[in-house]
């Protein structure tokens, strides 16, 4: 089961900040924070994972309580191009198996980019 | 750029035949996934392989084989093709273990998809 909630959908206007919000109340402190994205019709893509401090890179950045029971993707300037779903999760960054382990995603958060 | 490729985007299929998917990654990733995606059911896996010719079984296995013959090839075989195996086909890879400050830290890197069709 997930354990991340993330609103239903969000409209965002082409250029602004898109900010999309995770709650993650029952983190463990071995887990990180993935996010990923699904553009309609093709393969997830992974943006962006963090522990506790907050991370950027050339996609987005991600904003994590102090508390890590929560934490905010940023899209600085978003493209009609970001119109996806999102995916919040949280999982372990290293696990004992290796790695091998399949990913779950919950319903995600779906972003419309308006022009 | 890690780069896994699909053998193909859009398949179909009829009922009894056998299908391969085939999936290829280039970053010398040791795991490699499939899984299926529905709408309402999200994303389910069926096979993972963290070896060459290492196979485990993922949540949904049933009516599905796997074969992983080289590092950088993970084959995803339906023996026997079901109407209810219509869906799309997700291939990934990843680093077996990843490492403080490497960039590739238990992350999965998806193929574009297989969308089956099965008449």
């Amino acid at each position: 089961d997930a354990k991340t909630t993330q609103p239903t959908s969000m409209d965002c206007a082409e250029g602004r900040a898109a900010n999309l919000p995770c709650n993650h109340s029952t983190i463990s402190g071995n887990e990180y924070v993935y996010w990923y994205r699904q553009i309609h019709s093709q393969g997830p893509q992974y943006i962006i994972h963090g522990l506790k401090n907050n991370e950027t890179n050339e996609m987005a950045s991600l904003i994590i309580t102090e508390d890590r029971k929560s934490s905010t993707l940023i899209l600085p300037h978003a493209t009609l191009r970001d119109t996806a779903v999102y995916y919040c999760i949280v999982r372990v960054g290293l696990s004992s198996g290796g790695g091998a382990d399949g990913l779950t995603f919950g319903k995600g958060t779906h972003l419309i980019i308006q022009p | 750029d890690v780069k896994v490729t699909q053998s193909s985007r859009y398949l179909v299929k009829r009922t009894g035949e056998k299908v391969f998917l085939e999936c290829v990654q280039d970053m010398d990733h040791e795991n490699m996934f499939w899984y299926r995606q529905d709408p309402g059911l999200g994303l389910r896996l069926i096979y993972f392989s963290y070896d060459v010719k290492m196979k485990e079984k993922g949540d949904i296995p049933e009516g599905y084989s796997v074969s992983r013959e080289k590092k950088e090839r993970f084959s995803l075989i339906l023996e026997s093709a079901s109407t209810n195996q219509t869906s799309m086909y997700l291939c990934a890879s990843s680093l077996r273990w990843g490492g403080s400050g490497s960039k590739f830290y238990n992350e999965q890197f998806f193929g574009p998809g297989t969308r089956l069709t099965v008449l």
